[in-house]
């Protein structure tokens, strides 16, 4: 079965400094998407990205978040400037229209410490 | 909000009985799905019903819809340990929305 995967699995920075979290969804895969989840939260959307832009983002992708696809294979979310809030587990899916009636295949995350 | 929510918060039984978690949303919706999360692990699809559909089964899941009542349930029968883990819904608004989830049913199965 196919897998989204994302590098690093845990990752620890200091605020105020910048992080690139990284993602390779599935090959044949357009759709990309970003959610996070905060300790005993929901988990909450960030943005949605096809054809090499934002489709979609939400109120907490401000200025110091921002996505690339800088080569064919990998998707990468940057937090600019950490904050202690940015602490959470960030996943990385991926959909393509083959697979309409399924759902999103999401990764298994990337847990952001901030301190 | 569109955002789905789960009932109960947490659920305990035994293996070998039934699970039934409950989702309501308030908006229209393209389709729901649910999805499971081990602990600290990441988020598997499940299942999804489309708007149209009122029943959908997978193995020893059966999820029903309700829209006009904005409501889904996850039944999971014959439920095992290593059923044990987080069931999120998420609705969808359209086919290329964003996912609003929920904020879980913890169920835990004892052998």
């Amino acid at each position: 079965e196919p897998e989204v995967t994302q590098t690093p699995s845990h990752q620890v920075t200091q605020m105020g400094q910048e992080v690139i979290l990284r993602c390779v969804p599935i090959s044949n895969h357009l759709y990309f998407y970003w959610y996070r989840q905060i300790l005993g939260q929901k988990v909450e959307f960030l943005v949605s990205f096809y054809n090499n832009e934002i489709s979609e983002k939400s109120e907490i992708f401000d200025d110091q978040f921002s996505v690339e696809r800088p080569d064919g294979s990998n998707f990468t979310l940057k937090i600019r400037s950490t904050k202690l809030e940015d602490s959470a587990m960030y996943f990385c899916a991926s959909w393509s229209v083959r697979d309409r009636g399924r759902g999103y295949t999401f990764g298994s995350g990337t847990r952001l410490t901030v301190v | 909000s569109q955002q789905g929510e789960e009932d109960p918060q947490a659920l305990s039984i035994q293996e070998g009985e039934n699970a039934t978690m409950n989702c309501s949303y308030k908006t229209s919706i393209n389709n729901l799905q649910w999805y499971r999360q081990n602990s600290g692990r990441g988020l598997v699809h499940l299942i999804l019903i489309r708007s149209n559909e009122r029943e959908k089964h997978s193995g020893r899941l059966r999820v029903t819809l309700d829209t006009s009542k904005k409501s889904s349930s996850l039944l999971i029968t014959a439920s095992r340990a290593a059923d044990t883990a987080s069931y999120f819904c998420a609705t969808v608004g359209s086919t290329l929305g964003r996912l609003y989830f929920g904020r879980g049913t913890q169920l835990t199965v004892w052998p």
